[in-house]
C-alpha cells in the first residue's frame, strides 16, 4: 500500500531552465492539489484538480506554471523558464470524495501529503 | 484577502506541560479547518473540523473550532519530545482551495 508519491524529490537547475515535477495521488482518491512551500512559511495553495479538470488554479501561479492531470490519475507540474524565486519545496496532495473508509482513503477534505519535490534554482 | 493567522509562533515547553495553540482565520465561504503536523517532511493530518463547539479528541490532543469568534484552538496535554514539530493550520475556503497559516514550531526539552 503506497501512499502519495513525487518525483523527483530533489532538482537543482539552472536559471532559465525548465523543469517538470510529478506526483502520484492515492489510487482511490480524484483530487489533488499542488502547493509550494517555502522555509518559515505554510504551503501556498497553487492549483487544485478533480480528475482531469483542473478546476481553481491560484492567481500567484504565473503562466510560466502549468499543471496537468490528464487521465485523471499522476499529475505533472512544469516550470518554465525557472527563476531563482521558484526556489521552494513543491507538495502535491490528494483526497478522497469519500466518507471515511479505510485507512488510507481517509475522510472527504482530509488531504495526504506526498514527501514533496525541493526544487533549488541556481 | 483570504488569510490564516497562527499564534504563537514559537513556543518552547519542557515535558509534562500542556500547551494551547491558536488559528484564527478570515475567509469567503468557510469550508472546514484542518490541523497538520509536519515534522521535517510533509505535513500528516490532524484533525478537521467543521462545527462550531464540537471537540475532536485523538489521544493527548484535542481541538476545538469557534464559528463566532473565526478561531480553532489546538491542545496537546502531557507533551512528549515526539510532539516537536511545526503545527499547522488549513482552512477551507470557497469550494475547492485551502489557505496554510505560517506554523506555530514547538520545540519540547526533555
Amino acid at each position: 500500500d503506497t501512499g502519495v508519491s513525487q518525483d523527483p524529490r530533489h532538482k537543482i537547475t539552472k536559471r532559465g531552465q525548465n523543469v517538470t515535477f510529478r506526483c502520484d495521488p492515492i489510487s482511490e482518491h480524484n483530487r489533488l492539489y499542488w502547493y509550494r512551500q517555502t522555509l518559515g512559511q505554510g504551503p501556498e495553495f497553487l492549483t487544485y484538480f478533480q480528475n482531469e479538470a483542473q478546476l481553481e488554479k491560484s492567481r500567484l501561479l504565473s503562466d510560466r506554471f502549468s499543471a496537468e492531470r490528464p487521465k485523471g490519475s499522476f499529475s505533472t507540474l512544469e516550470i518554465q523558464r525557472t527563476e531563482q524565486g521558484d526556489s521552494a519545496m513543491y507538495l502535491c496532495a490528494s483526497s478522497s470524495p469519500s466518507v471515511a473508509s479505510g485507512p488510507r482513503k481517509g475522510s472527504y477534505n482530509e488531504q495526504f501529503f506526498g514527501p514533496g519535490t525541493r526544487l533549488t534554482v541556481l | 484577502e483570504d488569510k490564516v493567522v497562527q499564534s504563537p509562533l514559537s513556543l518552547v515547553v519542557h515535558e509534562g506541560d500542556t500547551v494551547t495553540l491558536n488559528c484564527s482565520y478570515e475567509v469567503t465561504n468557510f469550508r472546514s479547518l484542518l490541523w497538520y503536523k509536519q515534522e521535517k517532511k510533509a505535513p500528516t493530518f490532524l484533525f478537521m473540523l467543521t462545527s462550531s463547539g464540537i471537540e475532536k479528541k485523538s489521544g493527548r490532543l484535542s481541538s476545538i473550532l469557534d464559528k463566532k469568534e473565526l478561531s480553532s484552538i489546538l491542545n496537546i496535554t502531557a507533551t512528549q519530545t515526539g510532539d516537536s514539530a511545526i503545527y499547522l493550520c488549513a482552512v477551507g475556503s470557497g469550494t475547492y482551495k485551502y489557505i496554510f497559516g505560517t506554523g506555530t514550531r514547538l520545540k519540547v526539552l526533555a
